[in-house]
């Protein structure tokens, strides 16, 4: 059975870094990308970027490039999102997904950034 | 920078049929942006139904289908279930692998 299993739900205070994660079992880790997804509170998906977890090639949405940054490591099937300075509009719940055409979704985690 | 556009709501009723659509604000969807559809219902996340335009995933209910219409991508309900309450979201490819964009989504309610 696929899996992507997310980190917890985490909350930060402004500034802080941050680095969630995104564990795949059941198929080929190395073989399909995987992507990031952003749901702001009561608001759409955006997508955020992706990682190919073979070679770590890793492609930004321009809405997000230098905001974040993505990584992956393929020892132990996981991949990343992680945050040097979080602002409270990064506050919202992140998922992430795989598969031929993304068919297989984390339960997503919720990241909360107040003072 | 790119948009796409879903309709923001749509009403259908029990047993009815209901489309939704997708479209790009840089001119017609066709099958090269690779139309993709999910499913998310409240406090779930997104659940993929439709990829390449029309393809069905293992588990997408037959009553789903998608398809290319007056120059968008389109999502069509038929036999419409109460379960199918939820919001739907559109995904189109414009290329790289990092240009990828949802549309707003669709509120279907079903009453």
């Amino acid at each position: 059975e696929v899996q992507l299993v997310q980190s917890g739900a985490e909350v930060k205070k402004p500034g802080e870094s941050l680095k969630i994660s995104c564990k795949g079992s059941g198929y080929s880790f190395t073989s399909y990308w995987i992507g990031w997804v952003r749901q702001m509170p009561g608001k759409g998906l955006e997508w955020m970027g992706i990682i190919y977890p073979g070679d770590s090639d890793t492609r930004y949405s321009p809405s997000f490039q230098g905001q974040v940054t993505i990584s992956a490591d393929k020892s132990i099937s996981t991949a990343y999102l992680q945050w040097s300075s979080l602002k409270a509009s990064d506050t919202a719940m992140y998922y992430c997904a795989s598969g031929d055409s993304f068919d297989y979704w984390g339960q997503g985690t919720l990241v909360t950034v107040s003072s | 920078q790119t948009v796409v556009t879903q309709e923001p709501s749509l009403t259908v009723s029990p047993g009815g049929t209901v489309t939704l659509t997708c479209a790009s604000s840089t001119g017609a969807v066709t099958s090269g942006y690779y139309p993709n559809w999910f499913q998310q219902k409240p406090g779930q996340a997104p659940r993929a139904l439709i990829y390449s335009t029309s393809n069905k995933h293992s588990w997408t209910p037959a009553r789903f289908s998608g398809s290319l219409l007056g120059g968008k991508a389109a999502l069509t309900l038929s036999g419409v279930q109460p379960e199918d309450e939820a919001e739907y979201y559109c995904l189109l490819y414009y290329g790289g692998a990092q240009d990828v964009v949802f549309g707003g989504g669709t509120k279907l309610t079903v009453l």
